[in-house]
Parts: structure tokens; C-alpha cells; sequence
């Protein structure tokens, strides 16, 4: 079973539209992540959540907002979509300790085409 | 702030024979954990081996690297590649030190393994 379940796993959105993609994750884990993957910047760093709060912002945009529920839970807002959008979103977990070697638990995806 | 460097985009290798897949990485902080996560078609990078302890060796499933600080090195290799290596390789880093919540990660290299 998959412990890190993303929604939906593919995504068809408009230009201008606007998109929530869920993530939750029964790991227990502390800190959540969002990465994106596209071919033009593979794996790269957007957010990052620990006991809900934001700790880390690479993200330039203000279109893209995070949102924690719960402790488990983070997903991510997309606001007035741009073909440029268009990545596989992955969002990751790890215990949350802050320890260096602390590893990421990836979900599968949630793959987003902005036409 | 940190940056991974991988250098091939590409590498193809026949089947039996060894491989080196190269990371490099720049950091200001001491403290700090290195990762090799594996991603094969249309599946969630997991990682595949990490490591936080200069000049030592560190193996999973084959493969094996070792960090070291004095070359800013972690570097990938397989004695024998199978079929089953074929997948895309990430180098990635996280320092414990302005932000242990972010995982950076190299562009990856595709590994490509022919019989």
C-alpha cells in the first residue's frame, strides 16, 4: 500500500484555471515537501513543511500555495496556470528529526499538462 | 548556497560491465548528508544509498560510493551493470546547518544499460 498518496495521479487544467493536487501521508512523519520534475528542471526544490509549518521557500511565484490541514496532510494550490506549469509534482515526507542524513519518501506523482 | 553538479547527462553502458556515475557538490557547511536516489520509469525517485562520514564506503544493492570532502566528491559506481540498472540516477544534498529541510539534487544522469 502506498503510504504517501497523492491526488490526482494526472491532471488536465487550462490556461488561467486554477488546480489544488492532494498529498497525504501516513508515514507519520513531521515534515512534508514538494518537488517538481519537468524535462527543462528535473527534481527541483519548491517547499518544504514541518509540524506544519513552512521552513523552506524556492519557489519565486506567488501562484503556488502550500496548504497543511493537518499534520499529514500538504497540498498544493496552483493559481492562474501556465503551460510552463506543466511537470510531474511530487510530494515527499521524512521523519522530520533535522538530522543531515535524514532521507525523503517520495509519492508517485501527480502529473499536470496546462494546455 | 549548496549545488550538485552531475556531469553526464547520458551514459550508456553494456550489460556486465562497470559504471561510474559522477557527482560533485559545493556547500559552506561541514555538516552535511549525501544521497543517491534512483528513479526508474514512471515511478517516485527512492533512494538508494546515503551517506554522512568522509572516506567511507557506503553500498546497497550493488552499487556503492563513497564521500569524499577533500575531492567534494560522492561518485556512483557498479562493479557489473545488469538490465535492470537502466533508470535515472539523482546525486543529491542536504546540510544540517541554514536549512535541513531542503534536499537538493543534481540534474540527474540516465543511466542506460544494453545488452
Amino acid at each position: 500500500d502506498p503510504k504517501i498518496i497523492q491526488k490526482p495521479k494526472y491532471l488536465v487544467a487550462v490556461t488561467g484555471s486554477e488546480k489544488i493536487l492532494i498529498c497525504e501521508q501516513y508515514l507519520g512523519h513531521n515534515a512534508m515537501y514538494w518537488y517538481r520534475q519537468s524535462a527543462k528542471k528535473p527534481l527541483e526544490f519548491m517547499f518544504s513543511y514541518s509540524y506544519q509549518k513552512l521552513m523552506d521557500n524556492q519557489t519565486a511565484s506567488s501562484r503556488f500555495q502550500p496548504q497543511s490541514s493537518k499534520k499529514n496532510h500538504l497540498d498544493l494550490q496552483i493559481t492562474a496556470l501556465k503551460p510552463d506549469d506543466s511537470a510531474t509534482y511530487f510530494c515527499a515526507s521524512s521523519p522530520g528529526q533535522g538530522v543531515s542524513n535524514e532521507r525523503l519518501f517520495f509519492g508517485h506523482g501527480t502529473k499536470l499538462s496546462v494546455l | 548556497g549548496d549545488s550538485v553538479t552531475q556531469t553526464e547527462g547520458l551514459v550508456t553502458v553494456t550489460e556486465g560491465l562497470p559504471v561510474m556515475l559522477n557527482c560533485t557538490y559545493q556547500t559552506a557547511y561541514s555538516d552535511v548528508a549525501f544521497f543517491w536516489y534512483v528513479q526508474y520509469l514512471n515511478e517516485a525517485p527512492k533512494l538508494l544509498l546515503r551517506s554522512s562520514t568522509d572516506n567511507k564506503r557506503t553500498e546497497h544493492q550493488g552499487f556503492h560510493a563513497t564521500l569524499h570532502k577533500s575531492s567534494s566528491s560522492f561518485h556512483l559506481q557498479k562493479s557489473s551493470v545488469q538490465l535492470s540498472d537502466s533508470a535515472l540516477y539523482y546525486c543529491a544534498l542536504r546540510n544540517s546547518g541554514g536549512s535541513n529541510y531542503k534536499l537538493t539534487f543534481g540534474k540527474g544522469t540516465l543511466l542506460t544499460v544494453t545488452p
